[in-house]
This record gives C-alpha cells, sequence and structure tokens, in this order.
C-alpha cells in the first residue's frame, strides 16, 4: 500500500504570498491532520479532518486554512506568508477520526520564506 | 506550554546498550503514543499505549504509562546505530473544546558504533 504523500517536497516563496500545500492520504484513510514543525516549536497542531469535515484546530491565525476532498485528499493553505512560517509541513492520515489510532505521516514539505 | 515534555532532551549510548526516554504530560489522556523521525522526515509510528494499559511491547521498544504520575517512558533494548533519531511522544487531551494531538519537543538519541 502507498505511504502519504506531499507535494511539493520543497517550496521557496516570499513575503506576503500564499502557498497551497497538498497531502494524498493512504487508501482506505478517511482523516487527515496538518502539523507544523519548526526548531524552536516543535510540532503544532493545525488541523484534522474527517469526511470533508474540520473536527478539530489548532491555535494558529486565519491565514492558514485547509480543506479535505470526497477521495479524502486535503490542501492546506497559508496566506500572506510572513518569514516566521518557515517550517516543514507535515501531514498524517488515520482510519478515523480522533486521536484512538495511530497517525501516518508523510515525508513533509519544506517551506522557506524569503 | 507543551502537553507532554521528553526527557532528557538528547541522549548519547553506544551500540548494544539500552536507551531510555521519559515523557511527562499535564492533563488526563485517552491514549499516548510514541513516533520517531529521522533527520527531518516524516514521523514513524511507534507504539500506541491506551490510559487503561500499563506496559506495551513491540520487538526491542517497551513502553510503560503510569497516569497517577502523568508520565510514559520508552525504553529500547539493545540499541543499533539506525536507532539514531529523535523519539517524540504525542498526547491526546481528554475533553475541552481543543481536541488535539500534541507532541513533545522530542529527546534526540545518538547511538554511536
Amino acid at each position: 500500500k502507498a505511504g502519504v504523500t506531499q507535494t511539493p517536497r520543497y517550496l521557496i516563496k516570499t513575503r506576503g504570498q500564499q502557498v497551497t500545500l497538498s497531502c494524498s492520504p493512504i487508501s482506505g484513510h478517511r482523516s487527515v491532520s496538518w502539523y507544523q514543525q519548526t526548531p524552536g516549536q516543535g510540532l503544532q497542531f493545525l488541523f484534522e479532518y474527517f469526511s470533508e469535515t474540520q473536527r478539530n484546530k489548532g491555535n494558529f491565525p486565519g491565514r492558514f486554512s485547509g480543506r479535505q476532498f470526497s477521495n479524502s485528499r486535503s490542501e492546506m493553505n497559508v496566506s500572506t506568508l510572513e518569514l516566521g512560517d518557515s517550517a516543514l509541513y507535515l501531514c498524517a492520515s488515520s482510519l478515523g477520526a480522533g486521536w484512538s489510532y495511530e497517525q501516518y505521516f508523510g515525508p513533509g514539505t519544506r517551506l522557506t520564506v524569503t | 506550554s507543551q502537553q507532554g515534555e521528553e526527557d532528557p532532551q538528547a541522549l548519547s549510548i553506544q551500540e548494544g546498550e539500552n536507551a531510555t526516554m521519559n515523557c511527562s504530560y499535564k492533563t488526563s489522556i485517552n491514549n499516548l503514543q510514541w513516533y520517531r523521525q529521522n533527520s527531518g522526515r516524516g514521523l514513524v509510528h511507534l507504539i500506541l499505549i491506551r490510559s487503561n494499559e500499563r506496559e506495551k511491547h513491540s520487538g526491542r521498544l517497551r513502553v510503560t504509562l503510569d497516569t497517577s504520575k502523568k508520565s510514559s517512558s520508552l525504553l529500547i533494548t539493545a540499541s543499533r546505530a539506525a536507532d539514531t533519531a529523535s523519539y517524540f511522544c504525542a498526547t491526546d487531551a481528554s475533553g475541552g473544546s481543543n481536541y488535539k494531538l500534541t507532541f513533545g519537543k522530542g529527546t534526540l538519541l545518538t547511538v554511536n558504533p
């Protein structure tokens, strides 16, 4: 079974631009969650989606948004990029909603904002 | 502040030795998970232990959970150079409106050949 895939793997953007990251979950997984990882803050939860509905959201500004499609694929959008948005963005998929299931992580998208 | 905090922040051992990492958390949980991350890559799930379990094994890994002390430990026995990675504990929060999986800052384990 193919693992979680994330595209693109690397991205360089300029302050003020917007970016869309994509995540394809493992076949059969209906839950997708997103995380931001930085050296200073570590891994921080962004959102959780299940069956196209956002179930939980982390403490991030409204510039961070996401959605999930009927095939469980998910996208994350960051508008008006700031230097502090430079990070590794990880998505994870799991069989069910909530945190009683193991999360399968993708390789991440490394975003650099200049 | 972090829900889960790993200790120590860094650990360096020789191949063949055992490695023990600890995780403390603040609020009640339904389950606790341990993950491994190799050098800036995605995380790999190691073990999930539920709040009503005290110990769990998987190969060379042993996880304990003490809900009265709000702590967990991960033991890697007979370590190998390939075990070099960052190890994270992740906890859910059993209540509240912001129900999320919270990761600690991790323990960086270096296994020297």
